[in-house]
């Protein structure tokens, strides 16, 4: 079975413009997250989805910032006006129910770069 | 404060040494707690999980103390290949939503 799909893998943009990143799950997990991780920085969390519960967006650094799922499939994370500080790894992360014990399966991430 | 604290790094320790992190976090109610492994460039990959009564894979064992409110992993016999960043990961009771620490990274030389 496939794992996390994201893409694009590296994504350079100018200020200003808007940008669409794609997160796959794996097959039939319930939960979705999206991180960002700035360079030689943690994992800062975006916001989360769990099945078709409202999405705990209280990760989400601004306005310009918005998330998507539809069901339990592809997940877009998109960035309006992007600035320099949008700079980041995002990382997008699936698991089964999201609940207890259950773990983290990370995609490779999207590489943003903010020129 | 933050969520999730993690030791400042980095640790450079010679091959075959022990070497123990901690993490400590701030919600007394957190449900669910974890050591994620994160190679330099790569996504994060679960390294264990960390119960209530301590568990251990190998030379790898993971502790939890509720009281103090902080959980930790210590290495035994560190190898070459145990070079990486190691976060520190609870998970909400209810929300489920995952916090990460800022992650120790770890040296290990020949």
């Amino acid at each position: 079975g496939a794992g996390v799909s994201q893409s694009p893998s590296n994504k350079v943009t100018e200020k200003g413009k808007d940008v669409e990143l794609r997160c796959d799950p794996i097959s039939g997990h319930t939960a979705l997250y999206w991180y960002r991780q700035r360079l030689g920085q943690g994992l800062e969390f975006l916001i989360y989805f769990q099945g078709n519960s409202a999405p705990d967006k209280s990760g989400l650094p601004s306005d310009r910032f918005s998330a998507e799922r539809t069901g339990e499939s592809v997940s877009t994370l998109t960035i309006q006006r992007t600035q320099q500080e949008d700079s980041a790894v995002y990382l997008c992360a699936s698991s089964s129910s999201g609940g207890g014990y259950e773990k983290l399966f990370f995609g490779s991430g999207t590489q943003l770069s903010v020129l | 404060r933050k969520e999730v604290e993690q030791d400042p790094g980095p640790f450079n320790v010679p091959e075959g040494a022990t070497v123990a992190f901690n993490c400590t976090y701030s919600n007394s109610a957190s449900q669910s707690f974890f050591w994620y492994r994160q190679d330099c460039r790569k996504e994060p990959k679960l390294l264990m999980s960390v119960y209530s009564s301590g568990n251990e894979d190998g030379r790898f064992t993971a502790q939890l103390n509720r009281a103090s409110q902080y959980i930790s992993l210590l290495i035994r016999d560190s190898k070459l290949s145990d070079s990486a960043t190691y976060l520190c990961a609870v998970k909400d009771t209810g929300g489920f939503k995952t916090i990460f620490g800022a992650g120790t990274r770890l040296f290990v030389k020949a």
